[in-house]
């Protein structure tokens, strides 16, 4: 099946630095990716829809200017935390849609933790 | 707007019981459901799907069915695994052909015991 990749898997970073983590699928081509963040024992929120070629959508009450979404290429978008916070420590998941005929299905990476001390 | 109401975990259970996790879920339109899988230390891994009223998903033994006159989609396997622990998530769709948006439950964490 599809491979999503993230990396890296986990980052500890001093509060004021900015963080980037990457999502690339890695045996197909992704039009739309999603970045999601998941706290401990909760669901799944999504942040933002990236769109290669053109800005990413970013869902009520996530700062935009915070959670920079790149999405430059077909297989790779990148997700930059800049000036992390202790409350940006969390788990970001990324996702990549793939449309295959009547198929439509979203494949996950494995996950980035951020610790910021 | 959308929304997935999941069973609250942890789930135990000795293996080869019967399991159980029910999800029902709020939304406008018909949109297609979708049952999760993460394991420890792993991404998200679809389980299976049902796309419209009345569809079973199936996948690995586990089962559910799309019954819209109760908006429920209730996770089931008639005989569980050690190797089916993980957590397990719910999550609802845009309706018909657009999936640009996932809505997830909670997850339910579900421990088989030998």
């Amino acid at each position: 099946g599809a491979v999503v990749s993230q990396h890296p898997s986990r980052v500890i970073c001093k509060s004021g630095t900015s963080v980037k983590i990457e999502c690339r699928s890695l045996d197909f081509q992704a039009t739309t990716m999603f970045w999601y963040r998941q706290f401990p024992k909760q669901s799944l929120m999504l942040m933002a829809t990236s769109n290669e070629g053109s800005k990413a959508t970013y869902e009520q009450g996530v700062e935009k200017d915070k959670f920079l979404i790149n999405h430059a290429s077909l297989t790779l978008s990148t997700l930059t935390v800049t000036s992390a916070h202790p409350e940006d420590s969390s788990f970001y998941i990324c996702s990549a849609r793939v449309l295959a005929g009547v198929t439509d299905t979203q494949y996950f990476g494995p996950g980035t933790r951020l610790t910021v001390l | 707007g959308n929304s997935v109401t999941q069973m609250e975990g942890p789930v135990t259970l000795s293996e080869e019981a019967f399991l159980t996790i029910n999800c029902t879920y709020t939304a406008t339109g018909y949109p297609s459901l979708f049952w999760y899988v993460q394991y420890p230390g792993e991404g998200l891994q679809l389980l299976l799907k049902a796309t419209k009223a009345d569809d079973k998903g199936s996948n690995k033994g586990f089962e559910a069915t799309y019954r819209k006159e109760t908006t429920s989609f209730h996770l089931e396997k008639g005989s569980v695994q050690v190797s089916d622990s993980a957590v397990y998530f719910c999550a609802l769709g845009g309706s018909n052909f657009g999936n640009e948006k996932l809505t997830f439950g909670t997850g339910t964490r579900l421990t088989i015991i030998p």
